[in-house]
This record gives C-alpha cells, sequence and structure tokens, in this order.
C-alpha cells in the first residue's frame, strides 16, 4: 500500500529564517506530487505540482520554492521567511496511471508558525 | 478564473441527514473530489464524481449536476465523529490540477 510522510509535525520558526519541508512517498512510482498551503479560516491552495524529477510548476508567485530530487522526494523551501508564510503545509501525491481514480492522497502536514 | 462555493458552517443533530451543497464555475471540469477534514488533520478522500448522479458509499452519498455546476454531499444517520470540514474540489484538468472549496464546518450535535 502507499503511503506519504511529512516531516516535521510542527515547525516555529522566526522571520527570515530559513525554511525546509520535506515529504515522501512509498509504495508507488512516477507519482504527481503536490504541495498546498491551508492558512486559518482559507481553503487549501496549491502551491507547487511536479509530475517527474526535476519538474516543478508554481501556482502563485511567493518567497517560495519546491525541488523534487527523487522520483518521490519532494521539498518545500525558502531562503527568507515572512510571516504570512505560517500555516498548515500539506504535500499530497496521485497516480498518474489512471485517469477516473487520479484521486489526490494528503500526507499528515505540517504546522509552520512564524514568529 | 476559477471559484468553488459552499457554506461555511453547518449544525445538524445526531442521527439525522446532512447535505452540504457546493457550487461552481472552472474553466474546464474532469470531476468534483469531496474530502473529509477533521480539525488538525489532513483531508482524506471521501468521494470522486465525473458522471451525472448520485453516488452512494454507505452512509455518505454524492450528487452531480453537470449542466447545473451544482454537487452535494449527503451523510445519513450522523455520528458525532462525523464533525468535521468537508472540503469539495474540482479537477479541471492539465496535470490534474484541483481547485479546493473553503471547506463546510460541520457540528455534529446530540
Amino acid at each position: 500500500s502507499q503511503t506519504i510522510h511529512q516531516w516535521p509535525a510542527t515547525l516555529v520558526q522566526p522571520v527570515g529564517s530559513p525554511l525546509s519541508l520535506e515529504c515522501t512517498v512509498e509504495g508507488t512510482s512516477n507519482p504527481n506530487l503536490y504541495w498546498y498551503r491551508q492558512a486559518a479560516g482559507r481553503g487549501l491552495q496549491l502551491l507547487f505540482y511536479s509530475v517527474g524529477i526535476g519538474q516543478i510548476s508554481s501556482e502563485v508567485p511567493q518567497n517560495l520554492s519546491a525541488s523534487r530530487p527523487q522520483d518521490r522526494q519532494f521539498i518545500l523551501s525558502s531562503k527568507k521567511l515572512l510571516l504570512s508564510d505560517s500555516g498548515f503545509y500539506l504535500c499530497a501525491w496521485s497516480s498518474r496511471a489512471g485517469h477516473l481514480e487520479e484521486t489526490q492522497y494528503f500526507g499528515p502536514g505540517t504546522r509552520l508558525l512564524v514568529l | 478564473g476559477q471559484n468553488i462555493d459552499q457554506p461555511t458552517e453547518m449544525t445538524a443533530t445526531e442521527g439525522a441527514i446532512v447535505q452540504i451543497n457546493c457550487t461552481y464555475q472552472t474553466s474546464g471540469f474532469n470531476g468534483l473530489f469531496w474530502y473529509q477534514q477533521h480539525a488538525g488533520e489532513a483531508p482524506t478522500f471521501l468521494s470522486y464524481n465525473v458522471l451525472d448522479g448520485l453516488e452512494e458509499k454507505g452512509r455518505f452519498s454524492s450528487f452531480l449536476s453537470r449542466s447545473k455546476g451544482y454537487s452535494y454531499l449527503l451523510l445519513k444517520e450522523l455520528q458525532m465523529k462525523d464533525s468535521a470540514s468537508y472540503l469539495c474540489a474540482v479537477d479541471s484538468g492539465g496535470y490534474q490540477k484541483v481547485t479546493f472549496g473553503i471547506g463546510t464546518k460541520l457540528q455534529v450535535i446530540p
């Protein structure tokens, strides 16, 4: 079965500090990978998606970046965090094998608080 | 642009039936998802509708009308554990990009 991991679970960082959040998927190959942010009282906002190693598409211009160094690893980074970066960060994967069943499955999330 | 509307909050009684509505206007449509998200947790998949009509999965059913840009999630025999946010999301295609609604926070009361 497929599993998706994220770490850390919780993070408190000062404004201006760097960020690195990691997501790994097990039990599948060539997944689509996604990073979302969910701010308090707001819906899920798609930040980045990737269809393969080194292939990253950005949905929203911001001070965040993403990388996919391996097939099942997706990293979200920032050089300098802003207060507005606080939120619940969710990684998700979906299969590219089928069509009707391309559901996105979410990791447990990382709760980031920037102070 | 993409626009998805659903009520912000709903309250229902344990054992009752509740219907959570979702309307959407999107550029492209492949299908519509419903996810359940308990407070502080990640969303979990409930259903995916592609064709018009009602799909039933146990106590949960999901309905879609593509011509009306409308869907609803029906929860029967409500239990306290059903208290959660329910997210409507549209798959508008293009590397399966999915747009999420803000979610409906459902509170089940005794």
